[in-house]
Order: C-alpha cells, then sequence, then structure tokens
C-alpha cells in the first residue's frame, strides 16, 4: 500500500516569500500525483497533478510542482505567495494500477502574512 | 461551475444510531467516493461507485457502511450503528470517469461533520 509523507506542518511566510512544500511517497510502483487545497472554509480544490510526461507541472494560481521519480517527491513550489494564498495544502497519491482511491498525507497549514 | 453538494453540513447523533449523510455529485460524472478526515488525522478514503456498484473500498468501510444511488442524482453513505470514533469529516467527491483513466480529477464536496455522542 502506498503512503505519503509531508513533513512541514505549519508554515508562516511573509507576503511575496517563495514557497516550497515537501511531499514524499512510499510505493514500488507507477503513481499519480495530485496536489489540493483548502481554503478557509471552503472544499478542497485540485491545484495541479501529474501523471506522466514532463515532470514540471503548472496548476492553477502561479504553482508548479516536481516530480523526482529518484527521491519519491513531489514538492510544490511558487516563486511569490500571496496572503490569499493561506490554506491547508495536502498532497495525494494513487496506484497507476488502475485504483482511484486517494491516498493522502496530512496536510501543511500554510500562513502567508500581509 | 457545477459543484459537489452534502448535506447536512453538520450532523449530531448518539452511539448507536443509524445515520444517512447525502451528496449530489456534478451530474454527468461517472464515479462517486467518500472520504473521511477524523480531526487531527489524514484525509482516508472510504469508498468509490461506479454503474451502480462499489468499484473500491478500503479496510475501514466494513458491514457498518453501506452507499446507494436511490435516484438519478444522490449518492448516499449509510452508518447502521454509529460509534464514538465515526465522528469525523465526511467528504464526498465525484469525478468524471474517464474510460480507463484514474488521473481524472476528483471534485469534493464541502463535507459533512458527523459528531456521535
Amino acid at each position: 500500500a502506498q503512503s505519503v509523507s509531508q513533513h512541514n506542518h505549519h508554515v508562516i511566510l511573509s507576503e511575496a516569500a517563495s514557497l516550497e512544500l515537501g511531499c514524499n511517497y512510499s510505493y514500488g510502483g507507477t503513481v499519480n500525483l495530485f496536489w489540493y487545497v483548502q481554503y478557509p472554509g471552503q472544499h478542497l480544490q485540485l491545484l495541479l497533478k501529474y501523471f506522466s510526461g514532463d515532470p514540471l507541472v503548472k496548476g492553477i494560481k502561479g504553482f508548479e510542482a516536481e516530480f523526482i521519480k529518484s527521491k519519491f517527491s513531489f514538492n510544490l513550489r511558487k516563486p511569490s505567495v500571496q496572503w490569499s494564498d493561506t490554506a491547508e495544502y495536502f498532497c495525494a497519491v494513487n496506484a497507476d494500477t488502475g485504483r482511484r482511491a486517494l491516498t493522502f498525507g496530512s496536510g501543511t497549514r500554510l500562513q502567508v502574512q500581509p | 461551475e457545477p459543484e459537489v453538494t452534502q448535506t447536512p453540513s453538520h450532523q449530531v447523533t448518539q452511539m448507536g444510531q443509524e445515520v444517512i449523510l447525502r451528496c449530489v455529485p456534478i451530474s454527468n460524472h461517472l464515479y462517486f467516493y467518500w472520504y473521511r478526515q477524523i480531526l487531527g488525522q489524514k484525509v482516508e478514503f472510504l469508498v468509490s461507485f461506479y454503474n451502480n456498484e462499489i468499484s473500491e473500498k478500503s479496510e475501514i468501510f466494513d458491514d457498518q457502511f453501506s452507499v446507494e444511488r436511490p435516484d438519478g442524482s444522490n449518492f448516499t453513505l449509510k452508518i447502521r450503528s454509529t460509534k464514538l470514533e465515526d465522528s469525523a469529516m465526511y467528504f464526498c467527491a465525484s469525478s468524471g470517469g474517464l474510460a480507463g483513466a484514474n488521473t481524472d480529477t476528483q471534485y469534493f464536496g464541502p463535507g459533512t461533520r458527523l459528531t456521535v455522542l
């Protein structure tokens, strides 16, 4: 079974700072990788996903993530955060065996200070 | 933009009672899911549903749980005899269900907070 680790539980940044949130997964086979965001009071929504091709994936709102297979990582980045990026960020995977069930990490709470 | 909706937003019940959580998936989606998040823990997969039957389920989804699509729009999760440890936020999700693709985006509802006393 796969597992997902997000080592940063709570990150506090000032506006315009750069962001990198770590995500590592544990699974011996091919995976599909997702980043979801949950803004305060809102539902989970997809930021970006990777399943094949260019390992650098661009998502909505200026976010990107890089899949590094050798490191089992899929870190989320944004060059310059805004106050509106304050949210909880979840990394998730599913096994590329046709299973649709997502396995989530524990989430990282990002607080951006104006 | 179409959204997944869930009712109620908060449900309080007594231990041993049955509860039904309701979801309206996005209308042209084919796959439906339930996840839950116990306070302070990870979001966990419970079950997926396609073509009127369960397609995947986790070890959490035991005989106390059942799912149903009673009509063309609703998708429900029933817990037959609730336990204290069933207290959690329950999320419904749906996806388009592209043939053979497990990469399609799952769209989540806002969740139902279930409190078992």
